[in-house]
């Protein structure tokens, strides 16, 4: 298994208050991102990361910020969290060789804004 | 239309049976394409990569359409530790320069095999 872990695992939050998920891999991959997966949708890319300081946008990056400051970290924080992010958050990590675009997921952190 | 599509299912197979799951993707740029695995509540794991045709692994057996523009997954012999949801991901458009990795996926298939 990828050395990726995510913490907290669980959390119950209120509406209104900021949240800071974190993902922490031992692979030195280049790579991270942060997506969320609800019923219905399947995984969605929120943020992701090329490198320490280098970010983009994904697709469901709105009340969403994140930051990269060494390869082995990639925090995701919600300024103010909303019902709406009640989610099941992944981390995934990548390291693209030649043709290989695998991306290797973290255990999952299961957010409920309440 | 969704840029990844897959039947949600749940496809309830005996076991021993054979199921195929298909996954059809809009860019007809894209370039490599995946199956993973999700068993409940826990991560996604890949279960196989396809670069080109096809890739097989044991009873596993992914075919690429290009021309039609969709993937499949072939599971023979199904075990009832095969029950599970089935995820295609897709790189929708091979590796540009400055490089990311970008993978879209469908919602997944649900697989349900029973004794």
């Amino acid at each position: 298994d990828a050395g990726i872990t995510q913490s907290p695992r669980h959390k119950v939050t209120e509406t209104g208050t900021p949240v800071t998920l974190r993902c922490h891999q031992t692979e030195n991959h280049r790579y991270m991102y942060w997506y969320r997966q609800d019923p219905g949708h399947g995984l969605r890319l929120i943020h992701y990361s090329y490198g320490v300081k280098d970010t983009d946008k994904g697709e469901v990056s709105d009340g969403y910020s994140v930051s990269r400051s060494k390869t082995e970290d990639f925090l995701l924080t919600l300024e103010s969290a909303t019902s709406s992010q009640t989610s099941v958050y992944f981390c995934a990590i990548s390291e693209p060789l030649a043709e290989s675009y695998e991306q290797y997921f973290g255990p999952g952190t299961r957010l409920t804004v309440t | 239309r969704k840029e990844v599509e897959q039947d949600p299912g749940p496809f309830n197979v005996p076991e021993g049976a054979t199921v195929a799951f298909n996954c059809t993707y809009s860019n007809s740029a894209s370039q490599s394409f995946f199956w993973y695995r999700q068993d409940c509540r826990k991560e996604p794991k890949l279960l196989m990569s396809v670069y080109s045709s096809g890739n097989e692994d044991g009873r596993f057996t992914a075919q690429l359409n290009r021309a039609s523009q969709y993937i499949s997954l072939l599971i023979r012999d199904s075990k009832l530790s095969d029950s599970a949801t089935y995820l295609c991901a897709v790189n929708p458009g091979g590796f540009p320069s400055g490089g990311y990795n970008k993978l879209i996926f469908g919602a997944g298939t649900r697989l349900a095999v029973h004794p």
